[in-house]
């Protein structure tokens, strides 16, 4: 079946700090792959997406590789701000339907 | 913008209360979709609807239904509401098509007392 693994948070950075937060992946057949982003007391949002190998999802300064070889999709910003802080979840859907299988998320705390 | 709207930000019910979570969504979406939350956990699939009427399990169905009588609404259903399905619950909706974003609520947090 279909797995993602998120490295555990929470992950706290000072402001314009360098971001990565790593995620890999199993999969039965050929996923898209998806960084979702939660700010506190709301649902999921997408951030970014890519749907095949070598592609880069971006968006808000956010930016992830899709790297079949190593069945990974890390997260990376430059420069994290304070209004960053927030839940990530890292996500893959294989077929069709649009089901989504979701990591752990891994909070992020960004700190003056 | 789609707008998903669940009915409740917090709930409380007792031990074998049947409880219903309202989701409606305003963008003419098939897809539907109902997760709970927890820690540790991240999110995980109860149910969820391609067209109305249907229904098919996600990965933890158990003590859980839902109906969708209408596109734009899908409910959850705790039959016999149990401590250990005090969660944050989250409905989302989407377009059928795999990599097609979902749109998710603000979620409704139920504590089972």
């Amino acid at each position: 079946g279909n797995s993602v693994t998120q490295m555990e948070g929470p992950v706290t950075l000072s402001e314009e700090a360098f971001l990565t937060i790593n995620c890999t992946y199993t999969a039965t057949g050929y996923p898209s792959l998806f960084w979702y982003v939660q700010y506190p007391g709301e649902g999921l949002q997408l951030l970014l997406k890519a749907t095949k190998a070598d592609d880069k999802g971006s968006n808000k300064g956010f930016e992830a590789t899709y790297r079949k070889e190593t069945t990974s999709f890390h997260l990376e910003k430059g420069s994290v701000q304070v209004s960053d802080s927030a839940v990530y979840f890292c996500a893959l859907v294989t077929g069709g339907g649009n089901k989504l299988t979701f990591g752990t998320g891994t909070q992020l705390k960004v700190e003056l | 913008d789609v707008k998903v709207t669940q009915s409740s930000r917090y709930l409380v019910k007792r031990t074998g209360e049947k409880v219903f979570l309202e989701c409606v969504q305003d963008m003419d979406h098939e897809n539907m979709f109902w997760y709970r939350q927890d820690p540790g956990l991240g999110l995980r699939l109860i149910y969820f609807s391609y067209d109305v009427k249907m229904k098919e399990k996600g990965d933890i169905p158990e003590g859980y239904s839902v109906s969708r009588e209408k596109k734009e609404r899908f409910s959850l259903i705790l039959e016999s509401a149990s401590t250990n399905q005090t969660s944050m619950y989250l409905c989302a909706s989407s377009l059928p098509t795999g990599w097609s974003p979902l749109h998710f609520g603000n979620g409704t947090r139920l504590t089972v007392t």
